[in-house]
């Protein structure tokens, strides 16, 4: 299997514009996990989903954030418009079903860098 | 809601001296514990978990964590550290029967002096 694969790599953007990141989790993962990572905050969880169901939106920082998965091999962060403190690396995760597993399987990062 | 503390932002050790990263959490049940590690410009990569069972868990690259209930810690342990170990290191919790977020602690950077 080819991991989680995550796009763009590195995306560099104006303050204002707009920001769709990807994410194609692991075939078979059920679970699809959106964290976003900076120096000053660690490692923040956004937003999860299971069987393509948003269960916790909680950690996402306001309206202008929003994510989708419109199927079990997609999702979508969709940030409109971006502000320069929306600057981080942006971590897909999947993971399989159940709680008795929790082994995380970690994309590698959309580098965000807004102007 | 269930947390995690990694009280040191970095830990020096000398190659071939055994390395201690320390964590611990709360939650209001039990937990899952987990490990992972993370290369510059890379994502995360799992280490070890505890589930259930033996207190002590043994994962990847001879890495092991202690799991220790009455101090709330899983802390981290190598016998010999190698100066390929120098990276930043995770601890996360999973409340069982809860729900099914994991929460990281805000990392470690661990580095392995030559």
């Amino acid at each position: 299997d080819a991991g989680v694969i995550q796009s763009p790599r590195h995306e560099v953007t104006e303050m204002g514009q707009e920001v769709t990141l990807r994410c194609k989790p692991i075939s078979g993962h059920d679970y699809l996990f959106w964290y976003r990572q900076t120096m000053m905050r660690g490692l923040e969880l956004l937003i999860y989903f299971n069987n393509n169901v948003p269960i916790d939106d909680s950690g996402m920082p306001e309206d202008r954030f929003s994510a989708k998965m419109p199927n079990a091999s997609f999702s979508t962060l969709k940030i409109q418009p971006s502000e320069p403190r929306d600057s981080a690396v942006y971590f897909c995760a999947s993971s399989l079903a159940g709680p008795g597993t929790g082994e995380l399987f970690f994309g590698e990062g959309s580098r965000l860098t807004v102007l | 809601a269930q947390s995690v503390a990694q009280p040191e932002d970095q830990v020096n050790v000398a190659e071939g001296n055994p390395l201690t990263v320390k964590c611990t959490y709360s939650v209001s049940g039990n937990p899952y514990l987990f490990w992972y590690v993370q290369y510059p410009n890379r994502g995360l990569q799992f280490l070890l978990k505890y589930i259930t069972g033996d207190n002590l868990v043994k994962g990847s690259y001879g890495f092991e964590a202690e799991f220790n209930k009455s101090q709330t810690s899983f802390h981290l342990k190598k016998p010999s550290a190698l100066v390929s170990d120098s990276a930043l290191y995770f601890c996360a919790v999973r409340e069982i029967g809860r729900d099914d977020k994991i929460i990281f602690g805000k990392g470690t950077r661990l580095h392995i002096l030559p």
